[in-house]
């Protein structure tokens, strides 16, 4: 299977730890995206690459949460001192860059934080 | 920035009767229009889309309607089976994608 990859699947974790997540692209794919969503929600943007390169960031991105893309390949988003409000599905999705490509999205990371 | 509402938020349709789905974006500098399908437990799963340059897209049982003009876009799908169950979401995108609340439909058999 060559489609976008997510670890872990889930995660249950307590207030105020730190968790990372992983996405594996599609490989020939130079741009990831990272989204957010909520129960009965669509999926909102949080940030986007374009090979190693962070070139957008949304307003829901607090300073908690950083997303790294070290060498153009996978990515890892990282959220340090978790809340409650943080509980949500995390996507990743990858597409070849310019305007109005298709984003083939990953399984999603489930988030819990008690 | 780009706004997209989607309407209704629940559809409950009879096996092999159609569903349609309502989409309206506010931004008219988005040019690209696509449509996922989302099961339980599963990422969005591109099932449509549709560009700017064409008022309509079909793909056997499912078709997307794109009037630009009223900045609407609808998802059409005919013959409906119980596997068509699930939460549908649209986007509007030009540099970044916005997505649609969602449309959870049951198809009931």
């Amino acid at each position: 299977d060559t489609g976008v990859s997510q670890n872990p699947r889930h995660k249950i974790t307590k207030r105020g730890q730190n968790v990372t997540f992983r996405c594996d692209p599609i490989s020939e794919h130079n741009r990831l995206y990272w989204y957010r969503q909520t129960l009965g929600q669509g999926p909102e943007f949080l940030t986007y690459f374009q090979n190693e390169a962070q070139l957008e960031k949304s307003r829901l991105l607090s300073d908690r949460f950083s997303a790294e893309r070290p060498k153009g390949s996978f990515s890892t988003l990282e959220i340090q001192r978790t809340e409650q409000g943080d509980s949500a599905m995390y996507l990743c999705a990858s597409s070849f860059e310019g305007v109005g490509k298709t984003q083939y999205f990953g399984p999603g990371t489930r988030l819990l934080v008690l | 920035g780009e706004n997209v509402e989607q309407h209704p938020s629940t559809l409950s349709v009879q096996e092999g009767d159609s569903a349609v789905i309502k989409c309206t974006y506010s931004d008219s500098a988005s040019n690209y229009f696509p449509w996922y399908k989302q099961e339980l437990g599963k990422g969005p799963q591109l099932i449509i889309d549709i560009r700017s340059n064409v008022g309509e897209k079909k793909d056997q049982r499912i078709a997307v309607t794109l009037n630009k003009t009223a900045k609407h876009f609808s998802l059409h799908i005919t013959e409906t089976q119980p596997e068509d169950s699930a939460v549908y979401f649209c986007a509007a995108s030009f540099n970044d994608m916005r997505f649609g609340a969602g449309t959870r439909l049951t198809v009931k058999p």
